[in-house]
């Protein structure tokens, strides 16, 4: 079975850092791409970014780009998105995701998500 | 970024009856190369993430009922469930995949009636 495992949910104040995991298994995680979607609080799905976890090629949405980071270790089938300086407004549900073919493609399966609170 | 806009924002139907989503693209999502429309639909069941019911627009996902149909090209998209049961109940989510950033509508609400 395909499945992607999230790490738990977080609580941090503002200007903490944090790096939230998604591990795959089920499949050959190098062949794959990962991606991720924020959905804030009641709210709709929005998307991050991308990791080909062989080469570690990746994208950013214009929106995210320069406030997360994206990265991989295909050693562990493990992703990871980070953020240096949190702040009040990326308090959400993360879910990692992998492209279901190539990197234009639907997304499935999608992991459980991560809470993250960023509360003072 | 291509905008993906759903109607209606939620709906209420009874048990057995019809449920209709459309979803508008601002641009074509229907590939030349291969006529394929890039189009996604997915199911959020409180508490739970996205699962995927349809891809190219009208290909059923493995284990999705019959039921769950979708249909269109271009630019203009539907989302049909034939026979409401109470299982469906859930924001469902249109997803274009032709360019990046892949783009979601806001979500449309099924409820019963």
């Amino acid at each position: 079975e395909v499945q992607l495992v999230q790490s738990g949910a977080e609580v941090k104040k503002p200007g903490e850092s944090l790096k939230i995991s998604c591990k795959g298994s089920g499949y050959r995680f190098t062949s794959y791409w990962i991606g991720w979607v924020r959905q804030m609080p009641g709210k709709g799905l929005e998307w991050m970014g991308i990791i080909y976890p062989y080469d570690s090629d990746t994208r950013y949405s214009p929106s995210f780009k320069g406030q997360v980071s994206i990265s991989a270790d295909k050693s562990m089938n493990t992703a990871y998105l980070q953020w240096n300086s949190l702040k009040a407004s990326d308090t959400a549900i993360y879910y990692c995701v992998k492209s279901a073919a190539a990197i234009g493609s639907w997304f499935d399966p999608w992991g459980q998500g991560t809470l993250v609170i960023v509360s003072s | 970024d291509i905008v993906m806009t759903q109607s209606p924002d939620s709906l209420a139907v009874s048990l057995g009856e019809r449920a209709t989503i459309n979803c508008k693209s601002s641009q074509s999502v229907l590939h030349s190369s291969n006529n394929k429309n890039y189009l996604g639909w997915y199911q959020q069941k409180p508490g739970q993430p996205p699962k995927v019911v349809i891809y190219w627009a009208s290909t059923r996902e493995s284990g999705v009922p019959d039921r769950f149909s979708g249909s269109g090209s271009g630019t203009d998209f539907t989302l049909t469930i034939s026979s409401l049961q109470a299982e469906d109940v859930a924001i469902y989510y249109c997803q274009q995949y032709l360019s990046s950033p892949p783009t979601f509508g806001q979500g449309t609400k099924v409820d019963l009636k």
